[in-house]
């Protein structure tokens, strides 16, 4: 099993749409989750980081986390052709000092 | 500005060629990474540096060194690269243990 899951898409949702990306983690006792932005050929970008359960929004971005179900996602709202990108979860694994494991990534497409 | 640089931006080698690609950060970050992607894996962990003079081994060091001298640099060398290394490489810096990492521009390193 790995240690960082996400469906690979491509997610297609036309503009306008909420956008929901999903990941689930192995490491029961992570602590810290992010969501990076990752165009073709650049450097990932960090979106949103997530410390505690519940919600947390930042613009049109939210980002959800159930540390019983072992499960983080990302929320995208009004959804425009220029967020169409690969959408990577990484976690903080408690077992590691300073290692983040990322996940192969969820191809977002925006269809205007 | 804050921000990770490496260099070269592109490398295109031959078999066997020493070769250094060399990453500074200027935010004063005491981590600092070394990450390979490729198509349907996602970024893996090379090698990692808590602090100067404090290396250690991430998913995929095989092939690879580096060196944490000082603070701001973080070099990866490949001795004798092979064609397997072709890949897109990424230094990543952090204040610290479950804080964002920042990316740098990438490398994109071909192996002929």
């Amino acid at each position: 099993q790995k240690e960082v899951e996400q469906n690979s898409g491509p997610l297609s949702v036309p503009e306008g749409a909420i956008a929901s990306l999903n990941c689930t983690y192995s490491d029961r006792g992570s602590q810290s989750f992010f969501w990076y932005r990752q165009y073709s050929g650049k450097s990932p970008e960090l979106i949103m980081f997530i410390y505690s359960n519940g919600d947390k929004e930042d613009g049109r971005f939210t980002a959800q986390l159930n540390k019983a179900s072992q499960y983080v996602s990302l929320l995208i709202r009004d959804s425009q052709p220029s967020d169409s990108a690969t959408y990577l979860c990484a976690v903080n694994m408690m077992d590691s000092s300073y290692k983040l494991i990322f996940g192969s990534g969820t191809r977002l497409l925006v269809r205007p | 500005e804050a921000q990770v640089t490496q260099n070269p931006r592109y490398l295109i080698t031959v078999t066997g060629k020493k070769l250094t690609v060399t990453c500074s950060q200027n935010m004063n970050h005491e981590y600092m990474s070394w990450y390979r992607q490729d198509p349907g894996l996602g970024l893996r962990q090379i090698y990692y540096s808590m602090n100067v003079e404090v290396t250690d081994k991430g998913d995929v060091p095989e092939g690879y060194k580096v060196s944490r001298k000082e603070k701001r640099n973080f070099p990866l060398i490949l001795e004798s690269p092979s064609p397997n290394q072709t890949s897109l490489y990424f230094c990543a810096s952090s204040p610290g243990q479950g804080y964002e990492q920042f990316f740098g521009p990438g490398t994109r390193l071909t192996v002929l």
